[in-house]
């Protein structure tokens, strides 16, 4: 099946750095991502969604200035948590639309701690 | 604003026996749900989808019901597995093209 990886898997970082996660397509050409926050024992929250070749649509309450994302080409998008602060540690899912159709691929997710 | 929302936020299930995972949507303009598995520190897994065009899928172990009158959607796992365990989400689709999930549910499958 279609594949979505994310890297790194797990970061930490000192508080007031700026981290990258990416997310490629590996198989197929995606030309929407969406960026999400999970939290310990909640569902998934989406942040954004990033259009290849335009700006990411942001959700109510996601700051665009700290919450960085790129969507260079049909297959990455990065997400970039810049001045990170603990509160930002969390669990950070990005997902894929085929090109094609509408299902949904999900990557591994990409833990970061903020310390 | 409309959501997806989980019935029961645990299901504790004896091995072998079928499990069903509920969610009700609000947005009656959604076309397309989906069921996602995801296991502890990982990414959700694609199970099986539906369009609102239809009222049943079946795939390898589960199905799919899509009660759009009362909007409501089910997960059915047949005879449960150990890892079967795991949260699952639906999601729906809307117009928007983007995909809103439901509160989760937690599946324990009881060797």
């Amino acid at each position: 099946g279609a594949v979505v990886s994310q890297h790194p898997s797990w970061v930490i970082c000192k508080s007031g750095t700026s981290v990258k996660i990416e997310c490629r397509s590996l198989d197929f050409q995606a030309t929407t991502m969406f960026w999400y926050r999970q939290f310990p024992k909640q569902s998934l929250m989406l942040m954004a969604t990033s259009n290849e070749g335009s700006k990411a649509t942001y959700e109510q309450g996601v700051e665009k200035d700290k919450f960085l994302i790129n969507h260079a080409s049909l297959t990455l998008s990065t997400l970039t948590v810049t001045s990170a602060h603990p509160e930002d540690s969390s669990f950070y899912i990005c997902s894929a639309r085929w090109i094609s159709g509408n299902t949904i691929y999900f990557g591994e997710g990409s833990w970061l701690t903020v310390v | 604003g409309e959501s997806v929302g989980l019935h029961l936020p645990t299901l504790s299930v004896q091995e072998g026996d079928n499990s069903i995972i509920n969610c009700a949507y609000s947005n009656s303009a959604s076309d397309y749900f989906i069921w996602y598995k995801q296991e502890s520190g990982k990414g959700p897994q694609f199970i099986i989808d539906i369009r609102s065009n239809m009222d049943k899928r079946q795939g390898q172990r589960v199905t799919v019901l899509l009660n759009k009158t009362v909007k409501h959607l089910s997960l059915q796992i047949a005879a449960t597995q150990p890892g079967d365990s795991a949260v699952y989400f639906c999601a729906e689709n809307n117009a928007g093209n983007m995909l809103t999930f439901g509160g989760g549910t937690r599946l324990m499958v009881k060797p």
